[in-house]
């Protein structure tokens, strides 16, 4: 069964440092790997996506994310934080057997300390 | 596109009444989703529908909900009847080639 588990609820960071958000999924067969970015008030928004090309993704805003097969692991990375990046993160699932359903992590919020 | 689009964006009821939120998906999606977001449980997936029809629906909570996809540009999660428990923030997704894209939500207060 697919899963997604996101290492810490609430990560804080100063502006201008380095963000890592951990993921770290569960798929029987090749996934397909998302980040999506919440901002108060609002719906969930695409940020990046890894379906089997390139292994080093780059989104929006900065953000890039690395797939390691090795490692189960889809971390998001920024090297430096902005105010506007304070945030709720999800990363979600998929795969072919699931076709478009997704799962998703239960996100972390990304405070940033100016 | 504009985009995935819900209505009302935020809705107050009393316990007992009948709640009906929609969803029209972006043109061209064959999936969609409803969800619901709570601080306590977190984003929950409630329904999904394929080509319109209903793929799973084990995430309904009970039988006060229900869902329907009458065409390929509309879709409606119905609570009736309402309780307190029920509020929530609803979002509806729709779905292309393994991108889901959301709506705004509708947040709903059950008194």
């Amino acid at each position: 069964a697919q899963s997604v588990t996101q290492l810490g609820s609430h990560v804080s960071v100063s502006e201008g440092a380095l963000v890592l958000l951990r993921c770290n999924y569960s798929s029987s067969v090749p996934p397909y790997l998302f980040w999506y970015v919440q901002y108060p008030n609002q719906g969930l928004q695409l940020l990046l996506k890894y379906t089997s090309a390139a292994t080093l993704v780059k989104g929006i805003n900065g953000f890039e994310a690395e797939f390691k097969k090795s490692e189960t692991s889809f971390h998001l990375t920024k090297p430096s934080a902005h105010m506007s990046d304070a945030a709720e993160y999800f990363c979600a699932v998929s795969d072919s057997n699931t076709g478009n359903q997704f799962y998703f992590g239960t996100g972390t919020s990304l405070t940033v300390i100016p | 596109d504009a985009g995935v689009i819900q209505s009302p964006r935020h809705e107050v009821t009393e316990m007992g009444q009948e709640v009906t939120l929609r969803c029209k998906p972006i043109s061209g999606h064959n999936s969609l989703f409803w969800y619901r977001q709570t601080m306590m449980r977190g984003l929950e997936l409630l329904i999904y529908f394929n080509n319109n029809v209903p793929i799973d629906d084990s995430g309904m909570p009970e039988d006060r909900f229900s869902a329907k996809m009458p065409n390929a540009s509309f879709s409606t999660l119905k609570i009736q009847p309402s309780e307190p428990r029920d509020s929530a923030v609803y979002f509806c997704a729709s779905s292309f080639n393994y991108e889901q894209y959301f709506g705004p939500g509708t947040r709903l207060t059950v008194t």
